[in-house]
């Protein structure tokens, strides 16, 4: 299958500070990528979905200047989380489609756990 | 939108009983339920899915129905094994590129020894 990475795996970082977090596909042309958030035992929760070449699609509730997301390639996602608060402590799941797939399948990245201080 | 319900939220069984978890759905246009199974502090991999053309799909100890009309799909594993115990996710999605997936809430599941 498909392989999705991402970076860090795991990051702390003080309250007020930026984190961002990147997306590869690393076989593949991703034209859209999907964030997801899963707070501890919770489900998987779309944040977003990024667009090569164009503006992310945010889910209702989610803050699009807290959450940059930029896709400016066909092959790299990045999630910035800025001005990081203890309540964003999470773990920070990319996911993207094969386009050469036809089984709809979703590919996930490791995913990134992010600890706000 | 679609709204996925899942259940039970925990299920523990026994080492080589069997374990169900059943989904409903509520967006009848939804045609392709993957299951997920995600272990702790890992990505969740796909484990069986199944399209809206497909009553049953099986793959060794795993199983999934499907029934349309009443909206739900149900994943069986039998003969547990400790290795499966995680948490599986169910999702349900409209067509293959560039429509979202709703994810379940989740079943934990144990298999005691």
């Amino acid at each position: 299958g498909a392989v999705v990475s991402q970076h860090p795996s795991w990051v702390i970082c003080k309250s007020g500070t930026s984190v961002k977090i990147e997306c590869r596909s690393l076989d593949f042309q991703a034209t859209t990528m999907f964030w997801y958030r899963q707070f501890p035992k919770q489900s998987l929760m779309l944040m977003a979905t990024s667009n090569e070449g164009s503006k992310a699609t945010y889910e209702q509730g989610v803050e699009k200047d807290k959450f940059l997301i930029n896709h400016a390639s066909l092959t790299l996602s990045t999630l910035t989380v800025t001005s990081a608060h203890p309540e964003d402590s999470s773990f920070y799941i990319c996911s993207a489609r094969s386009p050469g797939d036809n089984t709809g399948e979703l590919f996930f990245g490791e995913g990134s756990r992010l600890t706000v201080l | 939108g679609e709204n996925v319900e899942q259940h039970p939220s925990t299920l523990s069984v026994q080492e080589g009983d069997s374990a169900v978890i059943k989904c409903t759905y509520s967006d009848s246009a939804s045609n392709y339920f993957p299951w997920y199974k995600q272990e702790l502090g890992k990505r969740p991999q796909l484990i069986i899915d199944i399209r809206s053309n497909v009553g049953e799909k099986k793959d060794q100890r795993i199983a999934v129905t499907l029934n349309k009309t009443a909206k739900h799909f149900s994943l069986h594993i039998t003969e547990t094994q400790p290795e499966d115990s995680a948490v599986y996710f169910c999702a349900a999605s409209m067509g293959n590129y560039g429509q979202n997936f709703v994810f379940g809430p989740g079943t934990r599941l144990s298999v005691l020894p």
